[in-house]
């Protein structure tokens, strides 16, 4: 089945670590997306890559950090520096020329 | 001012009813419109586009643009328990979708 798979499902983190979200896709896109979702607030992007080894911040990017060394792959890193990173992130992909964002199922982030 | 402002709810209506959900919007430049439906705990996933004005009608959805007032609904008809979710409206400029602007979304409840 082609998709989106985010893992974990659940994350834990304490204050003062780095943690990285895993974000894998076999949809053949191209472009990759995170979003930050906070309770009952819309999708606010953190960074997006078009093309592998090549991304750029989005609205929200201070704290974040993201690699794309495969057109599978985006992972994304929050750091210490996040004052705030207790959330819902969503990881999607898109294919050129069309208007559906395809979402994975998210991964919820809490601060212990 | 947010670009995109949506109706927050929560909205609850008995089954079978009517359903409404309203976007406003501030940037006329905006030229794909999207609803994307958000079950509780999981990523959107695309229900409706639109380009430009004008209606389209998918099932017992109806999504309605109007450029001229910076408005779009999404009407359900026939309303199922099933329904239950979080509607969110979209925007863009082009066809990137995962650069869309995203409004707050509505809860809705559908009870039996």
């Amino acid at each position: 089945d082609g998709g989106i798979t985010q893992s974990p499902k659940y994350l834990f983190r304490k204050e003062g670590q780095n943690v990285t979200l895993s974000c894998e896709q076999n949809l053949n896109h191209d472009a990759m997306y995170w979003y930050r979702q906070d309770p009952g607030q819309g999708l606010r992007l953190i960074y997006y890559s078009q093309i592998v080894n090549d991304f750029q911040k989005g609205d929200i990017a201070e704290g974040y950090s993201v690699s794309r060394e495969k057109k599978e792959s985006f992972p994304l890193t929050v750091t210490s520096a996040q004052k705030n990173p207790t959330a819902f992130y969503l990881c999607a992909s898109t294919t050129q020329g069309t208007t559906e964002a395809f979402f994975g199922q998210g991964t919820r982030l809490t601060v212990v | 001012q947010k670009e995109v402002e949506q109706d927050p709810g929560p909205l609850s209506v008995p089954e079978g009813a009517i359903v409404s959900l309203n976007c406003t919007y501030s940037n006329s430049a905006f030229q794909y419109f999207m609803w994307y439906r958000q079950y509780s705990r999981k990523g959107p996933e695309l229900l409706m586009y639109t380009y430009s004005s004008g209606n389209k009608e998918d099932g017992r959805f109806t999504a309605q643009v109007d450029k001229s007032s910076k408005y779009i609904s999404l009407f359900i008809r026939d309303s199922q328990p099933s329904d239950s979710a979080t509607y969110l409206c979209a925007m863009s400029f082009n066809t990137n979708a995962g650069k869309s602007t995203f409004g707050d979304g509505t809860t809705l409840t559908v009870k039996p």
